[in-house]
């Protein structure tokens, strides 16, 4: 079976500052992508970040960064600069190489304080 | 059209009715899936669409819900006999080549009162 733990239910962080959100996983796999999704009142998810469990540098977008730790099944999210615009539901998710479903976690809500 | 979207964007039926959702995809995504994000949870896979033919339902909860892809393009969850319990965001995305890129629409939030 593939889980996916979000253990923070709640964050919170002031503008500017950095956060980091806490995901682990559970798989029998070796070949798999990690992501981590946002998902602002909107309710559409939208892709900040992924990491092919092969590679072993972590992966950055700008502001977002993760540290993966394979061994640990370990894949966290740091968001530097915290901005008002980050406030969101964040889905940690892995993908099965050869398969064609995300497992999602039960998210962490975020919120950005002026 | 530019992003999937998805109608409509909520729906409130009685309990023991039909009910149909649709997704519209990214033009030219051959791959479209549904999953339901019930209050609290994550998103939970439903069904995998690989051009018109369901290539996995293994996440369909029961007989009552089906979905139909006929042309390949836009897509209809169908749900039968509603029950409370079927009150959840049904999202939809779609893909053209695998992983990391899919795009999910903004849902429709259906509530079975």
């Amino acid at each position: 079976a593939q889980t996916v733990t979000q253990s923070q239910p709640e964050m919170s962080v002031q503008e500017a500052e950095t956060v980091t959100l806490s995901c682990t996983y559970d798989t029998s796999e070796n070949n798999y992508y990690l992501f981590w999704y946002k998902q602002p009142p909107s309710r559409q998810m939208i892709l900040v970040i992924r990491q092919e469990a092969y590679k072993q540098q972590n992966a950055t977008e700008n502001r977002f960064s993760v540290n993966f730790q394979k061994a640990a099944k370990s894949f966290s999210l740091k968001i530097s600069d915290s901005q008002l615009g980050d406030t969101a539901m964040y889905f940690c998710a892995f993908m099965i190489v050869t398969g064609n479903q995300f497992y999602f976690g039960t998210g962490t809500s975020l919120t950005v304080i002026p | 059209g530019a992003g999937v979207s998805q109608t409509p964007s909520n729906k409130v039926t009685e309990k023991g009715k039909y009910v149909e959702l649709r997704c519209d995809p990214i033009s030219g995504h051959t791959a479209l899936y549904w999953y339901r994000q019930s209050l609290g949870q994550g998103p939970e896979f439903l069904i995998y669409f690989q051009g018109t033919g369901a290539a996995d339902d293994s996440g369909l909860p029961n007989d009552r819900f089906f979905a139909v892809r006929p042309e390949g393009s836009v897509s209809t969850l169908k749900i039968q006999r509603t029950e409370r319990g079927d009150s959840a965001v049904y999202l939809c995305a779609s893909s053209s080549t695998g992983v990391g890129g899919y795009t999910f629409g903004s849902g429709t939030r259906l509530t079975v009162v």
